[in-house]
C-alpha cells in the first residue's frame, strides 16, 4: 500500500494561495496520486488526481516532484469555504486509502 | 438532485438493536462503497460492490451486511449493535470498476449507539 505523510494542520490567510505537502515515498510507478478534501460534517469531496505530470482543474493544481515521491496540492485563492481536511491517497490494492490528512484553517 | 443520497441522516439507537442505512445514487455508476469514520476521523473502507456483485470484504464484523438489490442501491445492515458502531458512514460510488479514480459520497449517516 502507498502510505502517504502530511503535516496535521496548516493556516492560510484568505486570498492567498494554500500549499499542501504530501510525502508518498512508497508509491509505485502506476500509482496515481489522488487528493480529497472533507468540510466539516460533509462528505468528502474530490478535487484532483495525478500520475507524474503536473495536473490543474477549476479546484486546484497538483505538483508531482519528477521522483514521485511527494507532491503539493495548491489552491491559488484560497477562501474561508477551502476550510476542511485535505487527504492525500495513494491506493492501496486497488482500494483508496485515507489518512489523517491535512486540516486546512483559511482566516479572513 | 442528490447525486448519493443515504437515509437516515441521524440514527440513535440502544445497544442490541439491529438496523440498515439505506444508499442511493443516480450517476449511473456501477461501482458502489461504504466506508466507516471513526471518531478519531479516520475513514476506512468497508465493503465495494460493482454492478451488485461484492469485490472488496474488509475485516467487518459479520454483523455487518450489506445488500444491493441492483447497481444504483447499497444497503447496510447492522445487526446487535455495539457501542463501537458508533461512527458516520459514507456511502460512495464511481464510475470506473478498479476501485479507485473519482469517487462521490454521500453525506454521512451519523449512527450513535446508546
Amino acid at each position: 500500500d502507498a502510505k502517504t505523510t502530511q503535516p496535521p494542520s496548516m493556516d492560510c490567510a484568505e486570498g492567498r494561495a494554500a500549499n499542501l505537502p504530501c510525502n508518498h515515498s512508497t508509491i509505485s510507478g502506476n500509482e496515481y496520486v489522488y487528493w480529497y478534501r472533507q468540510i466539516h460534517s460533509q462528505g468528502p469531496q474530490y478535487i484532483i488526481h495525478g500520475l507524474k505530470n503536473n495536473e490543474t482543474n477549476e479546484m486546484a493544481s497538483l505538483i508531482i516532484t519528477e521522483d514521485r515521491k511527494s507532491s503539493t496540492l495548491i489552491l491559488p485563492h484560497a477562501t474561508l469555504r477551502d476550510t476542511a481536511v485535505y487527504y492525500c491517497i495513494g491506493p492501496g490494492g486497488g482500494k483508496l486509502i485515507f489518512g489523517q490528512g491535512t486540516e486546512l484553517s483559511v482566516k479572513p | 438532485d442528490t447525486a448519493v443520497s443515504q437515509t437516515p441522516k441521524y440514527l440513535v439507537t440502544q445497544m442490541g438493536n439491529d438496523k440498515s442505512i439505506k444508499c442511493e445514487q443516480n450517476l449511473g455508476h456501477d461501482t458502489m462503497y461504504w466506508y466507516k469514520q471513526d471518531s478519531k476521523k479516520f475513514l476506512k473502507i468497508m465493503f465495494s460492490y460493482n454492478n451488485k456483485e461484492l469485490i472488496i470484504n474488509e475485516t467487518v464484523p459479520n454483523r455487518f451486511s450489506p445488500k444491493s438489490p441492483d447497481k444504483a442501491h447499497l444497503n447496510l445492515h447492522i445487526n446487535s449493535l455495539e457501542l463501537g458502531d458508533s461512527a458516520v458512514y459514507f456511502c460512495a460510488s464511481s464510475q470506473v470498476a478498479s476501485l479507485t479514480g473519482e469517487l462521490f459520497f454521500g453525506e454521512g449517516s451519523r449512527l450513535t449507539v446508546l
